[in-house]
């Protein structure tokens, strides 16, 4: 089975302070992702990459920063954390696969909140 | 615009009835793929169910089968014999075309429908 982990499930960070959120895949995919998700809006992709030290942004970078020095493990950073960056952040890897669509496998989440 | 439409914020269901979650999409794309993903209260998202634009047959998966009408642009999960576990939040996503080197590619997700099976 594919796995994704994250480095933690909870943060609680104050703001100003600066954030790595790791996550690593097992499966040797090329693809990883960052999204936050909250109440109301759905999934948001903030950050993707298709190799390694390779990244493209999202729909909302701003805030974020990524890094992706191995294949297997993508981490999202946030400089200096501000309130309306509490959230729930998701990582994803996908597979190359055309018939499965390009599935996207998730991680179990990071609740970061920011006071 | 948004590109996913779930208009369903909320849904009830008794258990083992079926129910459909709406999901309707935008896109000018002739390939694109639909998925339905499930977030129980754990919040990891576990995938469901895929369709690919050129698919002929609606996929199924267990008890879980996508109508796709693609004239009308929508893409809806029914799951036949509810059950209590199927109590969870469910997205609706496309993904976009390629659109930079190495082929990679976004979901883009709708706001997602609660789902509450009661005993």
């Amino acid at each position: 089975d594919v796995k994704v982990t994250q480095s933690s499930r909870y943060l609680v960070k104050r703001t100003g302070e600066k954030v790595f959120l790791e996550c690593v895949q097992d499966m040797d995919h090329e693809n990883m992702f960052w999204y936050r998700q909250d109440p109301g809006l759905g999934l948001r992709l903030i950050y993707f990459s298709y190799d390694v030290k390779m990244k493209e942004k999202g729909d909302i970078p701003e805030g974020y920063s990524v890094s992706r020095e191995k294949k297997e493990r993508f981490s999202l950073i946030l400089e200096s954390t501000s309130t309306n960056q509490t959230s729930m952040y998701l990582c994803a890897s996908s597979t190359p696969y055309r018939d499965r669509g390009y599935e996207q496998y998730f991680g179990p989440g990071t609740r970061l909140t920011v006071t | 615009a948004q590109k996913i439409t779930q208009t369903q914020p909320g849904m009830f269901v008794q258990e083992k009835e079926a129910v459909t979650l709406d999901c309707t999409y935008d896109t000018s794309d002739p390939s694109y793929g639909l998925f339905w993903y499930k977030q129980p209260s754990s919040g990891e998202m576990i995938f469901l169910i895929y369709q690919g634009s050129y698919d002929q047959q609606n996929a199924t998966e267990g008890r879980y089968s996508l109508n796709f009408q693609k004239a009308r642009k929508s893409a809806n999960l029914v799951i036949s014999a509810s059950q209590l576990g199927d109590s969870a939040m469910y997205f609706c996503a496309m993904r976009e075309p390629y659109q930079t080197q190495g082929g990679s590619e976004k979901l883009v997700f709708g706001k997602g429908t609660k789902l509450t099976v009661n005993p």
